[in-house]
C-alpha cells in the first residue's frame, strides 16, 4: 500500500527566507501524481502545486517549487521569499493514475509552517 | 456560485443521533470524496466516488453511511453518531479529464457529545 510521509511536524522560517518542507513516499507504481496542499487557519484546503511522476522537470508556481526525486521517493516543497500569508499547515499527497484501477489520495499527517515577521 | 460547498459548516449533536453532512458541487466532476481530519492524522478517505451510485469504502468507513443519486451531491451521514466522530470533514471532488487534481470544500466542524 502506498504510504505518504511529512518528518517535519513543525517548521519555522523567518520573513523572505527561503525554507523547504520534505516528504517522501512509498509506492510500487511507476506513474503517479504528487501535490502539496495549503491549509490556512480557515481550514481551506488550497493547492499549491502539483507534479506529474513521468515529467524530470521539476514544477513551479511563483515562489513554490518542488524538488522531486523519483528514485529517491522525495518531494520537498520550497518556499521562497516567505511571506506571512505563507503561515499554514502543509499537507503533501499521492494519487495513482486511472489506469492502475484506483483514485484513491493517500495524505500525510502535515508539517505547520510558522514565519516569523 | 460555481464550487464544492458543504452544509453545515458547524454542527453539534449527541451521541446516538442520526447526522447528514451534505457536499454539492457544480462542476460536475466525475468524482468525490469524504474525509476526516484528525490531529495526527492528516486526512483520512472515509468514502469515495466514481460517479453517481458508485461508492466504495476508503480507510475509516465504519460508523457512516453515502449516497450518490446525483452526479453533484455526496451526503454523508452518520447513522448513529459517537464520540469517536467528533473531528472536521471535508468534501472534494476531481474530474477524470486527466488533470488529478482534489478540490475541496470549506470543511464541516462535528462535535458529538
Amino acid at each position: 500500500a502506498q504510504t505518504v510521509t511529512q518528518s517535519q511536524p513543525e517548521m519555522s522560517v523567518q520573513e523572505a527566507e527561503t525554507v523547504t518542507l520534505s516528504c517522501t513516499y512509498d509506492t510500487s507504481e511507476s506513474d503517479y501524481y504528487l501535490f502539496w496542499y495549503k491549509q490556512p487557519p480557515s481550514r481551506q484546503m488550497i493547492l499549491v502545486i502539483r507534479q506529474e511522476a513521468y515529467k524530470q522537470q521539476n514544477a513551479t508556481e511563483n515562489r513554490f517549487s518542488v524538488n522531486f526525486q523519483k528514485a529517491a521517493k522525495s518531494f520537498s516543497l520550497k518556499i521562497s521569499d516567505s511571506q506571512l500569508g505563507d503561515a499554514a499547515m502543509y499537507f503533501c499527497a499521492y494519487r495513482d493514475t486511472f489506469t492502475s484501477g484506483t483514485y484513491k489520495y493517500i495524505f500525510g499527517t502535515g508539517t505547520r509552517l510558522k514565519v516569523l515577521a | 456560485d460555481a464550487g464544492i460547498t458543504q452544509s453545515p459548516r458547524y454542527k453539534i449533536t449527541e451521541t446516538g443521533r442520526q447526522v447528514t453532512l451534505m457536499c454539492h458541487q457544480t462542476w460536475s466532476h466525475s468524482y468525490m470524496f469524504w474525509y476526516r481530519q484528525d490531529l495526527g492524522h492528516g486526512l483520512r478517505l472515509i468514502y469515495y466516488s466514481a460517479a453517481a451510485d458508485i461508492t466504495d469504502k476508503g480507510e475509516v468507513p465504519d460508523g457512516y453511511v453515502v449516497s450518490r443519486s446525483k452526479t453533484e451531491n455526496f451526503p454523508l451521514t452518520l447513522e448513529s453518531a459517537t464520540r469517536s466522530q467528533t473531528s472536521v470533514y471535508f468534501c472534494a471532488s476531481s474530474d477524470s479529464g486527466g488533470r488529478e487534481t482534489q478540490y475541496f470544500g470549506p470543511g464541516t466542524r462535528l462535535l458529538v457529545l
